[in-house]
């Protein structure tokens, strides 16, 4: 089982629309949660930490279950530059900070 | 900002070769990284350090070797370059307090 699952998509979705992503872990010992960005050719950048509480970032909002080790991310109001693939990520805090990365969703936003 | 640089976007080298990769940052960051990334397989870790001098393998570190003597500067070694290691590789550095990890623009290396 890998450490941490996406769905690889790609979801094909028209302006305006809300589309959601969910992401599940496996180390129940992980201490935090990112959602990663990476558009075509270009590296990851950080799009948003998630919190217990869950929090938002304009249309953005991300929320974490720790009893069910998923994470999800919901965007509102679908932009086309809102395409790229999303990353989620995984930072296992024990003696060392490492960093595990699911094979990302893709998203395609059409006019 | 935080700069993260490769030293090469674009690297063809020959089977058998030793290749360096090599990967520098300016915020003075802890935690540097290599990883790989495959169509279908996402970023997958090569090898971390988190201090100079310190290194941990990561998911997939043979036939890799790495190289942490000054704290901005993380090398990726291949010892003997193969064709199933023609991949995108992304470098990263981040610090233990916020864990955000920021990335070079990636080297991306055909072995022939």
């Amino acid at each position: 089982r890998k450490e941490v699952e996406q769905d690889p998509g790609p979801f094909n979705v028209p302006e305006g629309a809300t589309v959601a992503f969910n992401c599940t872990y496996s180390n129940s010992a992980s201490q935090s949660f990112f959602w990663y960005r990476q558009d075509c050719r270009k590296e990851p950048k950080l799009l948003m930490s998630v919190y217990s509480s869950g929090n938002e970032d304009g249309r953005f909002t991300a929320q974490l279950n720790r009893a069910s080790q998923y994470i999800s991310l919901l965007i509102r109001d679908s932009k086309l530059s809102d395409s790229a693939t999303y990353l989620c990520v995984v930072n296992e805090m024990d003696s060392s900070y490492k960093l595990i990365f699911g094979s990302g969703t893709r998203l395609l936003v059409r006019p | 900002d935080v700069k993260v640089t490769q030293s090469s976007r674009y690297l063809v080298k020959r089977t058998g070769e030793k290749v360096f990769l090599e990967c520098v940052q300016d915020m003075d960051h802890e935690n540097m990284f290599w990883y790989r990334q495959d169509p279908g397989l996402g970023l997958r870790l090569i090898y971390f350090s988190y201090d100079v001098k310190m290194k941990e393998k990561g998911d997939i570190p043979e036939g890799y070797s790495v190289s942490r003597e000054k704290k901005e500067r993380f090398s990726l070694i291949l010892e003997s370059a193969s064709t199933n290691q023609t991949s995108m590789y992304l470098c990263a550095s981040s610090t233990p307090s916020t864990a955000e990890a920021f990335f070079g623009q990636g080297t991306r290396l055909t072995v022939v």
